[in-house]
């Protein structure tokens, strides 16, 4: 089955640690977004990925980091710099040629920072 | 800055009931534009996707029409059943080809049986 597959599904972390969330997909899509989404918003982009080796900050990337080493992994690391970490966390993935885009979510990462 | 707005942000049905999602946003020039549901503590599932050269799409029983000049569209539902019962989000994406999504904030809606 393709799809895109988020690990863990619940994390758990104390204040001033560093965590990373695992996003995978084999739908041979070339881009990775990261998201996050708080409770009655609506969801905010942290990091996008067009290529591997490549990656642009989104409009909430303060406080975390990522990497493409490979074009079928986005990981997320979320540094003790982020204020306020807990929140759910989704992965997104879409092909960057070839109308009309459309980008397909993972299950999402349930982030708890106490 | 590109902000877009659902409303109503809850809506409660009996089952049968023909219903419809609003969706609007600020800035007209976009490339696309995606529903999508999420049940509660899961990921995002694609309804449909519009782009900006088309009025609508149709899947099933849902209809999602797309007016860019006046920035709204709207997922018509037709026929509810419990099983639609969900939050519905729209997404626009900025018209420079890579596919930034904004998001609004969604609609929840509840179909009782």
């Amino acid at each position: 089955d393709g799809g895109i597959t988020q690990s863990p599904k619940y994390l758990f972390r104390k204040e001033g640690q560093n965590v990373t969330l695992s996003c995978e997909q084999n739908l041979n899509h070339d881009a990775m977004y990261w998201y996050r989404q708080d409770p009655g918003q609506g969801l905010r982009l942290i990091y996008y990925s067009q290529i591997v080796n490549d990656f642009q900050k989104g409009d909430i990337a303060e406080g975390y980091s990522v990497s493409r080493e490979k074009k079928e992994s986005f990981p997320l690391t979320v540094t003790s710099a982020q204020k306020n970490p807990t929140a759910f966390y989704l992965c997104a993935s879409s092909f960057m040629t070839g109308a009309p885009y459309e980008q397909y979510f993972g299950p999402g990462t349930r982030l708890t920072v106490t | 800055k590109q902000e877009v707005t659902q409303i109503p942000a809850a809506l409660s049905v009996p089952e049968g009931e023909n219903l419809v999602l609003n969706c609007s946003f600020t800035d007209s020039a976009i490339y696309n534009l995606q529903w999508f549901r999420q049940d509660p503590g899961k990921g995002l599932t694609s309804l449909l996707l519009i782009q900006s050269s088309q009025r609508e799409q149709t899947s099933g029983r849902l209809n999602a029409s797309l007016d860019k000049s006046s920035g709204r569209s709207t997922l018509y539902i037709a026929a509810s059943q419990p099983g639609d019962s969900a939050t519905y989000l729209c997404a626009v994406s900025p018209n420079t080809g890579f596919q930034k999504l904004v998001f609004g904030t969604g609609t929840r809606l509840l179909v009782s049986p």
